[in-house]
């Protein structure tokens, strides 16, 4: 069955260094995958979405490659502030075009 | 522009009672879902609707969870009776169809947090 796997254990770093956080899946090949930060008590907040033709995508201090040979993205964000600490949660658009099924998340935690 | 809305925001019910949680999505939005995310997992789908049809509810444990939307707008989930592993924040999403979920995401509520004891 379609898994997602996401590091559960959280990332710390320093204040101006670049988070890269993965995203694995297996047994399943989407056309779309997208990222959504989760801070607590919230829902989940759309971020980011790459294409299976794309290799990588940029939005302001964000970048997402997409490896579908790997079946693996990778979710960057430089600059890393203390306000970018929160849940980072991929999503991979369900079996035959069904919605969207989530990782576990990656909890991220910068340092000032 | 609103946007989604969930209430109540908090719950706490002893195992065997029923619990009805509600949503209003975003205006003109024709898709809504109820997702379930358990402590430290990712949010699950139980249920998408289609303006008030049901496209696909293979999650829902039917036994106990109900969902409906009947004048395709707001939605209620159900669960009766709860169990103690139905606590979890229960989360509702909307977007304007499928396909723009997959290309622009999914909005979601700030969920409810319901805790069975």
């Amino acid at each position: 069955s379609q898994k997602i796997e996401q590091n559960s254990e959280a990332l710390n770093i320093q204040e101006g260094k670049t988070a890269t956080l993965t995203c694995n899946y297996t047994n399943y090949s989407p056309a779309y995958l997208q990222w959504y930060r989760q801070d607590p008590g919230r829902g989940p907040v759309f971020l980011l979405l790459i294409r299976e033709n794309e290799k990588e995508k940029r939005k302001e201090r964000l970048k997402v490659t997409f490896d579908t040979t790997l079946k693996q993205s990778l979710f960057h964000i430089t600059a890393s502030q203390p306000a970018d600490s929160a849940t980072y949660l991929c999503a991979l658009e369900g079996t035959g075009r069904r919605a969207l099924t989530f990782g576990s998340g990656t909890r991220l935690q910068v340092q000032p | 522009e609103a946007g989604v809305a969930q209430s109540p925001r908090y719950k706490i019910i002893e195992k065997r009672q029923s619990v009805a949680f509600w949503c209003n999505p975003i205006s003109g939005h024709a898709t809504l879902y109820w997702y379930q995310q358990i402590l430290g997992q990712g949010p699950k789908l139980l249920i998408q609707f289609q303006n008030n049809g049901v496209v696909d509810d293979s999650q829902l444990p039917k036994d106990r969870f109900s969902a409906e939307r009947l004048k395709g707008v707001d939605s209620t989930l159900k669960i009766q009776p709860a169990k103690l592993e139905d606590s979890a924040v229960y989360l509702c999403a909307s977007s304007l169809d499928p396909v723009d979920a997959l290309l622009t995401g999914a909005f979601f509520g700030q969920g409810t947090r319901l805790t069975v004891v």
